[in-house]
């Protein structure tokens, strides 16, 4: 149970155009979910919580208007990156709340190359 | 603010060998701790964690961690090393006055034959 799914695994893009990661909660309901980036050889950062139905809450430093995050639904959340630039270019993994607020399960990760 | 340090980005044991991974965390409450695995271009999984009661945690694979106030501490450990182990794994903290997950720097574990 609480598989999180996240589509597409790679993309690759050209310099200024966007790009939209979908973050499914595949057999369950999830209220909040989180985007993280992770360089290479790096943790993860938290870039931002998304609350269904609410506008998501940016970790300072993270541009909301590049990274627009949506949670329309309780089992979908996107990642948009605008405006994509080489820079941008990172792994980029979600995660779900389920029953407790500690608990997180992640997706298996979006790898983001911007040409 | 509560952060966390593992020490040592890369470990390389032997197969059959002992693993010590190291976790030393900062909070101001307590705190709800996690070990998490990553193998390469996937996310991660959840190995164990530490809420409350027993300090000694047993998780997946045949590891376990130790919470250890006094020290600060939250070691991930497992007796004898696979080459299955072979990945990065990162320890978190989480704090409900943040509401977030803080993670640690990560360890990359080798494991040789």
């Amino acid at each position: 149970g609480a598989v999180v799914s996240q589509h597409p695994s790679w993309v690759i893009c050209k310099s200024g155009t966007s790009v939209k990661i979908e973050c499914r909660s595949l057999d369950f309901q999830a209220t909040t979910m989180f985007w993280y980036r992770q360089f290479p050889k790096q943790s993860l950062m938290l870039m931002a919580t998304s609350n269904e139905g609410s506008k998501a809450t940016y970790e300072q430093g993270v541009e909301k208007d590049k990274f627009l995050i949506n949670h329309a639904s309780l089992t979908l959340s996107t990642l948009t990156v605008t405006s994509a630039h080489p820079e941008d270019s990172s792994f980029y993994i979600c995660s779900a709340r389920v029953d407790s607020p500690y608990e997180q399960h992640f997706g298996p990760g979006t790898r983001l190359t911007v040409t | 603010a509560q952060s966390v340090t593992q020490l040592g980005s890369h470990v390389s044991v032997s197969e059959g060998a002992l693993v010590l991974l190291r976790c030393n965390y900062s909070s101001s409450v307590p705190p709800y701790l996690f070990w998490y695995v990553q193998y390469p271009n996937q996310g991660l999984q959840l190995l164990l964690k530490y809420t409350t009661g027993a300090t000694l945690v047993k998780g997946i694979n045949g590891f376990e961690a130790e919470f250890k106030k006094s020290e600060t501490s939250f070691h991930l450990t497992k007796p004898s090393a696979h080459m299955s182990d072979a990945a990065e794994y990162f320890c978190a903290v989480f704090t409900g006055g943040g509401n977030k997950l803080t993670f640690g720097t990560g360890t990359q574990l080798k494991v040789e034959l």
